[in-house]
């Protein structure tokens, strides 16, 4: 069964204190995983989309990266700014392109 | 600017009523989705459109119906049938046929009392 699983659940870091989270997925083929962020009763804002192993994308203090198992996002020197849930998602090649596996989010707080 | 909106932002009903929730976007895309959020769950998908006029099911479809007569437009109904209808109702579109990111709406938070 296509599976998506976040860790941690919840992050709390200082300001400045640098952090991943992790997306591990277990699918039959992949094409594409997403990280999104999400600030509480708003809508999920897109972040990176990756396409294959090896594969980084960076904005600002985010670094989004891709093994054939996992993502990590990390976050560098992050800001109270940087709080929010951040989502991964997956596309399934075994699946029509409508269908997106969602985790259930990493809740992160910096700390002024 | 390109974007998706829903309205309204927050929605009350009582229990036996049917209730609509409005998805409207400008940014071109031929497929739209809805889907229900609810806590400690992942998103889950209602029904997704990847054509004007044609839609499917998605996986908690029961008690909830959609129309696509507009390729802006792709509306909810929550029924009198679905079982637990209060939650946080999120619409969102993407270009079609591909491994593309979905844009998502602002979200209408539905509570049935």
């Amino acid at each position: 069964e296509d599976q998506v699983t976040q860790s941690p659940e919840a992050l709390r870091l200082q300001e400045g204190e640098s952090s991943s989270l992790n997306c591990s997925y277990t699918v039959s083929g992949l094409r594409g995983l997403f990280w999104y962020r999400q600030d509480p009763g708003k809508g999920p804002e897109f972040l990176f989309t990756l396409y294959s192993a090896g594969e980084e994308k960076e904005k600002e203090r985010l670094k989004a990266t891709l093994t054939k198992k996992e993502s990590f996002l990390h976050i560098t020197a992050p800001k109270p700014e940087d709080s929010a849930t951040y989502l991964c998602a997956v596309q399934p090649t075994t699946s029509g392109t409508y269908k997106y596996i969602f985790g259930t989010g990493t809740r992160l707080k910096v700390l002024a | 600017d390109g974007g998706i909106t829903q309205s309204p932002k927050y929605l009350f009903r009582k229990e036996g009523q049917n209730v609509t929730l409005s998805c409207e976007q400008n940014l071109n895309h031929d497929a739209m989705y809805w889907y229900r959020q609810d806590p400690g769950q992942g998103l889950r998908l209602i029904y997704y459109s990847q054509i004007v006029n044609d839609f499917q099911k998605g996986d908690i479809a029961e008690g909830y119906s959609v129309s696509r007569e507009k390729k802006e437009s792709f509306p909810l109904t929550v029924t009198s049938a679905q079982k637990n209808p209060t939650a946080f109702y999120l619409c969102a579109s993407s270009i079609a046929g591909g491994s593309y990111e979905q844009y998502f709406g602002p979200g209408t938070r539905l509570t049935v009392t």
